[in-house]
Formats: C-alpha cells, structure tokens, sequence
C-alpha cells in the first residue's frame, strides 16, 4: 500500500532471544528509518540510514543493533531486550531526510 | 526540546464538523509536516509546507504556517468517521538532517 513493507508484523521474544525486523522499500529512496513508538510517548528516532551510511544514532542501546545492506533493505537486530523494549516499531524512507517520510506497516513487538 | 507540541491531546466532534489542530514549534525550520496514523498502523504523509509558504491545500486539507509565531495548523472540513485517527505534526529543523515528531492530537469523529 505505501510501498515500504515489514516484516514480521507481530513478534513476541523472550530477553534471551536474538530476533530481526526487515523493512523494505520499493520507492527508490535513499534515506531510511527505524522509529520506536511506545503507549503515550513521541514517536522516538532510533537510527537513520543516508545512501547506505548511517547518519544518525539517537542514544540508541547496543542491544538494538541495524544494518542497511543497500538502499533498499534495512534490518534491525535485537538481542538480550527488556520489557521496557516492548512497542511499536516502524520503518520509513524518503527520498532526502528533508523530505516527505513513508512508512511502513510497523512490527508489534513483545518482550517477555 | 525541540520537538513539535500538538493541541489539543485529544478532539472529539460530529461527522460533518470542522476539525483544527495546532502544532507549535521553537526553533527554525526547513519544512512542517503533518501525518495521520490509524490505530497501530504506521504513519501516512498529509502535506509538507515549506518555510516560505503559508498556506497549501490538499482536498479537504488545510495547512497554514506562521514562522513568526512559529506555529502551525492542520484544518480538516466536513469531517468523516474515517477521518478518525492521530495526528502527527514533525519539523525538519534547520541543520537537522531528519524530522521530529510531536505527540500527536487523538481526533475521534462521532457519526
């Protein structure tokens, strides 16, 4: 629908689990994004991806750890997460960071 | 911080109304943004007014931008249960490189 899609939708981990979210574009963007959205909190910037090179680390913890192969994929690895980690998390592209962001469907993550 | 503030939190009115939402800002800006999000979805782009316009319409859409007040408004005419969801201004600041989004506005649409 948006042309950036996520995958899995729904995921539910335990602290000991190593898990991936996958986002991928198919609009010819060359920025990508991971976001966090938590119950009652902004909508928090994890990590931006520019041409491939990451530009941007919001203090994010090590346990979450991305990687954008090409400007079309972008993955986020988590290890070792807490509760606190449980939420909503999203993926956008755009065309520049200035620009008009698409997102993705979100994956619901739950950290047991 | 540097992030939007939306107003109000939370709009309750009848199909057919009028709907405003405010979004205010502090430092200078390249761009205002507004997004919609239904419920556990992910976010979709409404309209992006750059910092010398004031004014952009789309449909039954209408932003206007006031850089000296530093504000923004997000107008929505003869609403629609549809129209039922959350409302997202971000500002790509000056130098920033990416957006920052604002806590958004729950707006319920009552048939």
């Amino acid at each position: 629908e948006t042309g950036v899609t996520q995958t899995p939708r729904h995921l539910v981990m335990g602290m000991t689990n190593k898990k991936s979210l996958k986002c991928e574009q198919h609009l010819g963007h060359n920025a990508m994004y991971w976001y966090k959205q938590s119950a009652k909190k902004p909508l928090e910037l994890m990590f931006v991806y520019n041409f491939k090179e990451q530009t941007e680390n919001n203090s994010v913890p090590s346990r979450f750890s991305p990687e954008c192969p090409n400007s079309s994929h972008l993955f986020l690895h988590l290890h070792t997460l807490q509760p606190e980690d449980s939420a909503l998390y999203l993926c956008a592209s755009s065309q520049v960071t200035s620009g008009a962001q698409y997102f993705g469907p979100g994956t619901r993550l739950t950290v047991l | 911080s540097q992030q939007g503030e939306e107003d109000p939190q939370a709009l309750s009115i009848q199909e057919g109304e009028n709907a405003t939402m405010n979004c205010s800002y502090k430092t200078s800006i390249n761009n205002l943004q507004w997004y919609r999000q239904n419920s556990g979805r992910g976010l979709v782009h409404l309209i992006l007014i750059r910092s010398n316009e004031r004014e952009k319409h789309s449909g039954r859409l209408r932003v206007t931008l006031d850089t000296s007040k530093k504000s923004s408004s997000l107008l929505i005419t003869a609403s629609r249960a549809a129209d039922t969801a959350s409302y997202f201004c971000a500002t790509d600041f000056e130098g920033a490189q990416k957006l920052v989004f604002g806590q958004g506005t729950r707006l319920t649409i009552n048939p």
